[in-house]
């Protein structure tokens, strides 16, 4: 079946540093991929997104890479902040008649000053 | 704009009762969404419109209803609440669609979310 997962579900950086945070999707016909950051007790808020004709793509201060061959994605932090700390979501648009975007479990990045 | 709003916040509620979930969004979008996303889990669709008048079921649509009368508002319905449908709900829009085939770009848009305890 289709799923996104993260490869970890926390992730703690000094403020400064560069995050990466990984994500892994099984369905190879999915054709768009979209990041979100959700602080505590608010809803998701888009980051950036990337078609699946496109290995890369770069926003403010956020950059996502796609690696289809092994279907990976990632999302890369630059000069992390400590408003960047918040759980970050990768969900995939499968293929699948009926679905909206399918979401990974998450990853808990906290930053420290 | 307000962007997208949600009422209650927050609600408890005893096993078997009904409430229904408000949802509201100003930017005239077409497709709107409920999702719930249970502790440390993703978000999951539960249902879907395209439009008003345009209903369709999610990934786990069991235990709710929807309905969707005009383009601003898509409250979400619990007839006969149980404990697995405590979880935190949030509605969605967007301007393009969401869906399986559909718009390049979809930026969906979330509501503050309705953390619900089924007891």
């Amino acid at each position: 079946g289709e799923s996104v997962g993260l490869h970890l579900p926390t992730l703690s950086v000094q403020e400064g540093d560069n995050s990466i945070i990984n994500c892994a999707y099984s369905n190879s016909a999915s054709d768009y991929f979209i990041w979100y950051k959700q602080e505590s007790g608010k809803g998701p808020q888009f980051i950036i997104d990337i078609r699946s004709n496109m290995d890369k793509r770069q926003g403010q201060r956020v950059t996502v890479l796609l690696n289809k061959t092994v279907k990976h994605l990632s999302l890369q932090i630059a000069a992390t902040q400590p408003g960047d700390s918040a759980v970050y979501f990768c969900a995939e648009r499968s293929n699948q008649a009926g679905t909206a975007l399918i979401f990974g479990k998450g990853t808990t990045l906290s930053v420290s000053s | 704009n307000a962007g997208v709003t949600q009422t209650p916040k927050f609600r408890i509620l005893k096993i078997g009762q009904s409430m229904t979930l408000q949802c509201t969004q100003d930017m005239n979008h077409n497709y709107m969404y409920w999702y719930r996303q249970d502790p440390g889990m993703g978000l999951k669709l539960i249902y879907y419109s395209v439009g008003a008048g345009i209903t369709d079921k999610g990934e786990v649509p069991n235990g709710y209803n929807v309905s969707r009368s005009t383009t601003e508002d898509f409250p979400l319905r619990l007839e006969l609440a149980a404990p697995s449908q405590t979880s935190v709900y949030f509605c969605a829009s967007s301007s393009t669609s969401g869906l399986a085939g559909g718009s390049s770009y979809n930026e969906q848009f979330f509501g503050p979310g309705t953390r619900l305890t089924v007891l």
